[in-house]
């Protein structure tokens, strides 16, 4: 098992530009999370989906979207790129959506708005 | 006041030393305890959890929990070089968070030979 997957690993922007970080898990997990984590920062939640179907905000969810496309499947879309979120973004997964669910990370994608 | 706080590093400790890492948390609610440890460049890797007061052991790995003082803590003991890393606690806040976790910044450790 690949367990949780993201691309692309790294990616620089110009401002205004638009993408989408992509993340996959094999895990038949229920729920995923995307972080973003900056220096002094921590972790800090963008979006979660609590199941398929479902999304919510999370602490910092301005100036992302999300799309829970399948199961499998979640991804991050910054529609107008600021060189505020550059940023290391994790995505992760867990079983369910109760307290004593441990998530897992991917592996990261470091993203850069010049 | 931060939600989840960490002693603040860098931490070093000499190899084969108990190295210890703190956190404390200001939700009373908060049901359940998780720790990290992240390498330089790479992505955070779950290595204890702890729901329950008390200490649980895994390997050279202690988590303890004080849920009345909001307080829980990582112990490793006989430190390794391999052991450096950032070590993140972790806290989910009750059953309307889901599994929703809340991050400390994170306290680095260093294991010199």
């Amino acid at each position: 098992n690949a367990g949780v997957t993201q691309t692309p690993k790294f990616q620089v922007l110009k401002t205004g530009q638009s993408m989408t970080l992509q993340c996959a898990q094999d895990m038949n997990h229920n729920s995923m999370y995307w972080y973003r984590q900056d220096p002094g920062m921590g972790l800090r939640l963008i979006y979660y989906s609590a199941s398929e179907g479902t999304t919510d905000k999370g602490e910092v969810p301005n100036g992302y979207n999300v799309s829970r496309l399948n199961k499998r499947e979640f991804s991050l879309r910054l529609e107008s790129a600021a060189p505020s979120q550059t940023s290391v973004y994790f995505c992760a997964s867990s079983e369910e959506g109760q307290p004593y669910n441990e998530q897992f990370f991917g592996p990261g994608t470091r993203l850069t708005v010049l | 006041q931060k939600e989840v706080e960490q002693n603040s590093g860098p931490l070093s400790v000499p190899e084969g030393a108990i190295a210890s890492l703190n956190c404390t948390y200001s939700d009373r609610g908060s049901q359940s305890f998780f720790w990290y440890r992240q390498y330089s460049g790479k992505s955070p890797e779950l290595i204890m959890s702890i729901y329950s007061n008390g200490d649980k052991e895994d390997g050279r790995f202690t988590a303890q929990l004080n849920k009345a003082s909001q307080y829980v803590s990582l112990l490793i003991r006989d430190s390794q070089p391999s052991d450096s890393a950032t070590y993140l606690c972790a806290v989910n806040k009750g059953e309307t968070s889901g599994s929703r976790l809340t991050f400390g910044e994170g306290t680095q450790l260093t294991v010199n030979p």
